[in-house]
């Protein structure tokens, strides 16, 4: 298996206060991304980055911003939640360009009242 | 913008019958992949389909791929309970710094 954690795996937070979601991977992999999974939607593409500092919108990225200042690192932050961003968070990184093959953490359940 | 459609949505499928669902995508691309998760968890992945008429196989799902026709094909033989759960697909967008679309997800569940 991928060694892909996130943390933390549950959060319950309220409207207008900032959370930070971390993912941290001992794989060395280049490309890091950061999807929202919602019901009706499939896995929506958020932010990614496909090395140290350099990072780039997805489909979904209006209120979320990221940072990557080391390899093994990539940062989701709501800089002020709202109850739209109740999802549950995916990271997910690849380091085979050939494949371009996926391997997803195990998820991060924001709940925003 | 790269769409990926998946269909059906939600599928009831028998125990010991065959099945076929589909993957369609909207703009040329050479790669495409299926997931599959089980409720709660992560996505794990299934198959890499690299380029036109690739077959692959794990037990008794098959996976395919026709990038004429922006088609995927996933096959389920003699569908059993373990393979309750959802599958996406998704499919790399072209140029540099390419990144996965998936598809809604399609989830099947087996009865007896």
């Amino acid at each position: 298996d991928a060694g892909i954690t996130q943390s933390p795996r549950h959060k319950v937070t309220e409207t207008g206060t900032p959370v930070t979601l971390r993912c941290h991977q001992t794989e060395n992999h280049r490309y890091m991304y950061w999807y929202r999974q919602d019901p009706g939607h499939g896995l929506r593409l958020i932010h990614y980055s496909y090395g140290v500092k350099d990072t780039d919108k997805g489909e979904v990225s209006d209120g979320y911003s990221v940072s990557r200042s080391k390899t093994e690192d990539f940062l989701l932050t709501l800089e002020s939640a709202t109850s739209s961003q109740t999802s549950v968070y995916f990271c997910a990184i690849s380091g085979q360009p050939n494949t371009g093959e996926l391997f997803f953490g195990e998820g991060s359940r924001l709940t925003v009242l | 913008e790269l769409k990926v459609e998946q269909n059906p949505l939600f599928l009831s499928m028998q125990e010991g019958k065959n099945y076929t669902i589909y993957c369609n995508y909207s703009t040329t691309s050479d790669r495409l992949y299926w997931y599959r998760q089980d409720p709660g968890k992560s996505l794990e992945s299934l198959f890499v389909l690299l380029s036109n008429g690739a077959v692959k196989q794990e037990g008794r799902l098959m996976a395919s791929l026709d990038t004429k026709a922006r088609l995927s094909t996933l096959h389920i033989t003699a569908a059993v309970h373990d393979l309750s759960a959802t599958y996406f697909c998704a499919v790399t967008s072209t140029g540099a710094n390419s990144k996965l679309t998936f598809g809604k997800g399609i989830t099947l569940s087996v009865r007896p």
